[in-house]
């Protein structure tokens, strides 16, 4: 079966320091691995998409990586701000239809002041 | 740019009515797919449509009708709502998937529904 696992599932830093989110999938085939943003009370945001042979994706302070051999990606957060509290989602699309995303549960990133 | 459009944001049903959730996209999206998120669990993909006038069931569709007539709108249906059925619904668009073309998904703001 078709898994996405993050970790951890809820992270508390303080402003202007930096963090990483782990994902770890168990998806096949693989398409590409996509990073969301989720703030409270909204739907998610795309961050990220990358391909097998994208091993890196930059979106401002945040950095995604992918290991395909290790199915393993990382969500990296430079200098957090405030704005960065949210849930983070790491999605892995096995085929290109809209039925084979598989969604992870997502990371809760609280930023205090 | 309204992108992708979900009313109504808050319903609270008795067990056993019927409700429409209605969503719209004005991008000209080929895909249109509908989610529940329930907290603990990821989103989980309830009916999608690669056109107008294709549906097809996703990971959990019983209890939910769906119909495409027309690119830019995706209602779904609720026939005889169910305590089970409490949750936030997210609708979600995006372009086919073809060559270079990534198939980037958009999503509504969600549509919080409480069944009583």
């Amino acid at each position: 079966k078709n898994q996405v696992e993050q970790s951890p599932q809820s992270l508390i830093i303080l402003e202007g320091k930096n963090c990483t989110l782990q994902c770890n999938y168990t998806v096949s085939p693989f398409s590409n691995l996509r990073w969301y943003k989720q703030d409270t009370g909204r739907g998610p945001v795309s961050l990220t998409i990358m391909t097998f042979s994208e091993n890196t994706k930059s979106n401002g302070r945040y950095t995604a990586t992918l290991d395909a051999d290790t199915k393993q990606s990382s969500l990296h957060i430079t200098a957090s701000q405030l704005s960065d509290s949210a849930s983070y989602i790491c999605v892995v699309s096995g085929r290109g239809g809209a039925d084979g995303l598989t969604f992870g549960k997502g990371t809760h990133l609280i930023i205090q002041p | 740019n309204a992108g992708v459009t979900q009313t109504p944001k808050f319903q609270v049903l008795k067990t056993g009515q019927s409700m429409t959730l209605q969503c719209a996209q004005d991008m000209n999206h080929e895909y249109m797919s509908w989610y529940r998120q329930d907290p603990g669990m990821g989103l989980r993909l309830i009916h999608y449509s690669v056109g107008a006038g294709i549906t097809d069931q996703g990971e959990v569709p019983n209890g939910y009708n769906v119909s495409r007539s027309t690119t830019e709108d995706f209602p779904l249906r609720l026939l005889s709502a169910a305590p089970s059925q409490t949750s936030v619904y997210f609708c979600a668009s995006s372009r086919r998937a073809t060559g270079r073309i990534k198939n980037i998904q958009y999503f509504g703001a969600g549509t919080r529904l409480s069944v009583l």
